[in-house]
């Protein structure tokens, strides 16, 4: 069955680089997308990756795609304190819908 | 406002009572979904639609119904609280055409505690 995993904290000093990672199981995912959540909102998509790229970048954001070991990762640039989040990394299989990961809580130390 | 709006925000309901969450967007989007989202467990899928009057479980149903009489509306109702239902729970919707880049719009949550 699909199954995404990811970590479940990751502790970074203001300035520095982050990088969250993911696994995911189901090898005929078309997109993988990741969410952030700020406290006490609902979910909101920073940016996807379609399963024939390798890499996308979009401002402070890369995503890097290595679809032959199934793993994602999220780096962000010179993290800031509102970059303080949980971040999901999803993927949509092949029954269309989508599998979340448990989630990555980003603490943003100054 | 467009979006995709829940209600209420926060609840607060005795063990055994029947609540019902609201979940409406305004984009006429076909697919529409019920998560709850709980620490060690994060995103669970409760129920989904795929149109109006169309409705299907997800991973863990039991103790909720949905209904879909109308594409923009998705309610969700705890038929008997129970405290193991304590949880936030989201709706999300998606357009059955951009079933790509643009993902899952979530609403901003109920939090929903049962005592």
């Amino acid at each position: 069955g699909e199954d995404v995993e990811q970590s479940l904290f990751l502790s970074v000093r203001e300035g520095d680089s982050s990088v969250i990672n993911c696994t995911y199981t189901d090898s005929s995912s078309t997109y993988l997308y990741w969410y952030k959540q700020e406290p006490g909102a609902g979910l909101q998509l920073l940016t996807y990756i379609f399963s024939n790229m390798d890499m996308k970048q979009d401002q402070r954001l890369t995503v890097l795609l290595n679809k032959k070991d199934k793993h994602l990762s999220l780096r962000i640039a010179d993290t800031q304190t509102g970059d303080s989040a949980i971040y999901f990394c999803a993927e949509r299989g092949s029954n269309y819908k989508l599998t979340f990961g448990k989630g990555t809580l980003l603490t943003v130390n100054p | 406002d467009a979006g995709i709006t829940q209600s209420p925000r926060y609840k607060i309901t005795e063990t055994g009572r029947q609540v019902t969450l609201m979940c409406h967007q305004t984009w006429s989007h076909s697919y529409m979904f019920w998560y709850r989202q709980d620490l060690g467990h994060g995103l669970r899928l409760i129920y989904y639609s795929a149109a109006a009057d169309i409705t299907d479980k997800g991973e863990v149903p039991d103790g909720y119904v949905v209904s879909r009489s109308k594409t923009e509306n998705f309610p969700l109702t705890l038929e008997s609280a129970t405290r193991s239902q304590t949880s936030v729970y989201f709706c999300a919707s998606e357009n059955q055409r951009d079933r790509g880049s643009y993902g899952y719009t979530f609403g901003s949550g109920t939090r929903l505690t049962v005592v």
